[in-house]
Formats: structure tokens, sequence, C-alpha cells
């Protein structure tokens, strides 16, 4: 099965600390992803990336950016974390490139910015 | 990206009454996908659509994609407690990354 790993479930940052969400997938996956759920939003698409060193901006990229430095490894950071960007953020692998895809899932990390 | 809208937004049902959730899009999609989320999980793949037409299940569920392939839905007969969750559609075009509805959020009463 394929395992993507979150490594943070629940976070309390403060206004203008910087945040870094770690995401880890198993299956050697292409594709990463980073999205944000709000209630009544959906799941928007903040980054992407289809390679290594790769990185594609989302529809909601503004105050985020995200390292990848190995395959298995995505990493969201928050500059300044600010208190609208209290929310669920969920990162996610896919095989490879191509809408058809199967996109799995992480368990979510819940962040509140106080 | 250009959303998918998805209706309703919520939908509460009697257990063992029926559910349906729509996905409709303006632009020709060359798949749809459905994800289901628990309360407090995270989104799972359920099925994925390609074909014009096309029409699948899984036990209680229904999927369908539309003729013109614009528009699914997912159907659920006689819904169940382990039903409740909600429901995403999610568009394929291309190479360019799914693009999720809103999600309907599904609650069924005992």
């Amino acid at each position: 099965d394929v395992k993507v790993t979150q490594s943070s479930r629940y976070l309390v940052k403060r206004t203008g600390e910087k945040v870094f969400l770690e995401c880890v997938q198993d299956m050697d996956h292409e594709n990463m992803f980073w999205y944000r759920q709000d209630p009544g939003l959906g799941l928007r698409l903040i980054y992407f990336s289809y390679d290594v060193k790769m990185k594609e901006k989302g529809d909601i990229p503004e105050g985020y950016s995200v390292s990848r430095e190995k395959k298995e490894r995505f990493s969201l950071i928050l500059e300044s974390a600010s208190t609208n960007q209290t929310s669920m953020y969920l990162c996610a692998s896919s095989q490879a490139r191509g809408a058809a895809n199967t996109i799995y899932f992480g368990e979510g990390s819940w962040l509140t910015v106080v | 990206g250009q959303q998918v809208m998805q209706i309703p937004q919520y939908q509460h049902v009697q257990e063992g009454e029926d559910f349906t959730t729509y996905c409709n899009s303006s632009t020709t999609l060359s798949n749809i996908q459905w994800y289901k989320q628990r309360p407090g999980g995270h989104p799972v793949f359920l099925i994925q659509l390609v074909k014009s037409g096309e029409v699948k299940k899984q036990k209680r569920l229904t999927f369908q994609f539309g003729e013109a392939k614009k528009n699914s839905s997912l159907h659920i007969t006689a819904t169940q407690t382990t039903d409740v969750g909600t429901y995403f559609c999610a568009k394929g075009s291309g190479n360019t990354p799914l693009v999720f509805g809103k999600g309907t959020r599904l609650s069924v009463i005992a």
C-alpha cells in the first residue's frame, strides 16, 4: 500500500513564525502535491512537483514556498505564518504525470496560527 | 485551475434513503475521479471514469460519466451510517494536476 506520511498532525504556531510541514512518500512516486482544505472551499492546490528540485505554483501559492531535494520528500514552508493560514494541509503523491493517475493523500496536518 | 461545480454542498438523509451528488464542468473532461473523506480523515480514492456514458458500480455506489463527458454523478442506494463523509469529484485534463470540486458532505441520520 502507498503510504504518504506527514510529520506533524497538529501544530500551533505564532504569527510571524517560520513553519515547515514535511511529507514523505514511500512508493517512488514522481509527483507530489500540497493542498489546503478549508470548510466550504474544498481542496485547493498550493504547489506541486513533478520531479526532484522542480516546483510549480498551484492555485493559491501566495505566502508559501516548497522544497523537493529528494524524490520521496516534499516540504511546505510558511515563511512568516499568518492567522489566515490556519487550516488543514494535505500532502499527496501520484505515480506519474497525467490526470489519469490516482492521488494518494497523507493524513493531514492541522495548523493553527495564533 | 478551473473548478468543477459540485452539488449539493450538504445533504442530510435518513438511514436507508438514497443519496446523489452531481459534478459539472463547462469543459469536456478527459476523466473524472471520485474520492471520499470520512470525518477527521483524509480523502481516499474511490473510482475513475474515463469513457463517455460509463457506469461503474461498487456495492451500493453507482458512478456515472455523462455522454458529453462534462458531468458525473455518484449515487448511493440505501445509505448507511458508514457512508457519512464528504464526497469529492476531481477532474482530470492532460498533464495538469487534478482539480477538485468543493465536495458534498453527507450526513446520515440513524
